[in-house]
């Protein structure tokens, strides 16, 4: 049961455009949301994250949107660069037994196009 | 300065042997995981500790069992090696309040 869930498995886009990232998730009790950025052999790095309550979150270039009632999360990467190719995965946490448990999705492979 | 590090960086074996991963964070923080990346790409927890202590569990074989010495240590130790168990394993930390999770550069176990 994929409680975190990303569609998209890949998604081209062409340098200076803006790249959408979506994730769609089952649990309405989670509570944080968190995107990662993953290059070839490397682990997951943290790029952004929204909290529950809120409905939107910007850095930079980066700015997630959060719709609750449609169980909906985006990234958006606006202008996208080449150095921004990357798997984006996003993930959901929720407590349990007194920590943070994560759940994260299949990942999405960007593929920004100079 | 690495914040989450991983020994080995691959690791190949054959089947039935026993092997270990280690793990270290310097980042002072209270919870470490495991994680598995399988050949379909999930990134699966398998467990997490808080200051040494297990608190989540998830359904693995008990061929694998975590060990952590101290609060920025957690080890994987995998009995009996399976052809399934070959994966990225990636370690990682955060603080218990929750928040972002720091990732270790993944170790690559290929069974033969």
């Amino acid at each position: 049961d994929q409680q975190v869930k990303q569609n998209s498995p890949s998604l081209s886009v062409q340098e200076g455009r803006i790249s959408i990232l979506n994730c769609d998730y089952t649990n309405s009790m989670f509570d944080y949301f968190l995107w990662y950025k993953k290059y070839p052999a490397e682990g997951p790095t943290f790029l952004i994250s929204i909290s529950s309550i809120k409905d939107k979150n910007e850095d930079g270039r980066f700015t997630v949107f959060l719709n609750k009632s449609a169980k909906h999360l985006s990234l958006h990467i606006v202008p996208s660069q080449p150095g921004d190719s990357a798997v984006y995965f996003c993930a959901a946490t929720t407590l349990d037994s007194g920590t943070y448990k994560y759940i994260f999705g299949t990942g999405t492979r960007l593929k920004v196009l100079a | 300065d690495t914040a989450v590090s991983q020994t080995p960086k691959y690791l190949v074996t054959q089947m039935g042997n026993d092997k270990s991963i280690k793990c270290e964070q310097n980042l002072g923080h209270d919870t470490m995981y495991w994680y598995k990346q399988d050949s379909k790409k999930f990134l699966k927890i398998m467990f997490s500790y808080n200051n040494k202590e297990l608190i989540i569990n998830e359904t693995v074989p008990n061929r694998f069992s975590p060990k952590s010495p101290d609060k920025a240590h957690l080890n994987l130790h995998i009995n009996s090696l399976e052809l399934g168990d070959s994966a990225v394993y990636f370690c990682a930390s955060s603080h218990m309040r929750g928040g972002e999770q720091f990732f270790g550069p993944g170790t690559r176990l290929t069974v033969l």
